[in-house]
């Protein structure tokens, strides 16, 4: 079946630093690709999503590719603050609006001022 | 404004009895769906619903229970056949066959067995 894998946390970066949080995904078709953000005692939020290969999602300067030839979904911001500091959860559909949504374990980022 | 309400925020429980979370939405999502998370696992399935009277199991449905009597709301009970019912769970929803849409969240639940 469908499945995500993220790369383990936590993520520690200063401020202003250059962030990147692997996703690679395996999948049937053509599925649609998420990226979620929690904030803490919070539910999930959606950051930004990509529905078709070589697509870019972005939201509030993170950004994601969708690259069907590796298989991933990177997640990637210029200069993290200090208020980014959350889980990031990568999530995929699948084919039909009978497949719920498949995320990732989520990935821990700390940002220090 | 349209959203997703969980409650209550906190919830403790005594070993062996029945707990009931709310979630209800007015987005007039036909699919709503129910979310455990522990830490490191990220969010595991329980059960998801499609349309009103129907719903499915999800990887973990063991020892919970739901109902969508409406389509506002899709309850998940907790029962006592579930051993480690201590957890954050949250409900979603979203637009029926719309993959591309991605799901809306509630702000969870906490439930505690004390």
């Amino acid at each position: 079946g469908n499945s995500v894998t993220q790369m383990e946390g936590p993520v520690t970066l200063s401020e202003e630093a250059f962030l990147t949080i692997n996703c690679t995904y395996t999948a049937t078709g053509y599925p649609s690709l998420f990226w979620y953000v929690q904030y803490p005692g919070e539910g999930l939020q959606l950051l930004l999503k990509a529905t078709k290969a070589d697509d870019k999602g972005s939201n509030k300067g993170f950004e994601a590719t969708y690259r069907k030839e590796t298989t991933s979904f990177h997640l990637e911001k210029g200069s993290v603050q200090v208020s980014d500091s959350a889980v990031y959860f990568c999530a995929l559909s699948g084919n039909s609006g009978n497949t719920p949504l498949v995320f990732g374990k989520g990935t821990r980022l700390s940002v220090i001022a | 404004d349209g959203g997703i309400t969980q409650s209550p925020k906190y919830l403790f429980r005594k070993e062996g009895q029945n707990v009931t979370l709310s979630c209800e939405q007015n987005l007039n999502h036909d699919a709503m769906y129910w979310y455990r998370q522990d830490p490191g696992q990220g969010l595991r399935l329980i059960y998801y619903s499609q349309i009103v009277n129907d719903f499915q199991k999800g990887d973990i449905a063991e020892g919970y229970s739901v109902s969508r009597e409406k389509k506002e709301s899709f309850p998940l009970t907790v029962t006592s056949a579930q051993k480690n019912p201590t957890a954050f769970y949250l409900c979603a929803s979203s637009p029926e066959a719309e993959t591309n849409y991605g799901y809306t969240f509630g702000s969870g639940t906490r439930l505690t067995v004390v």
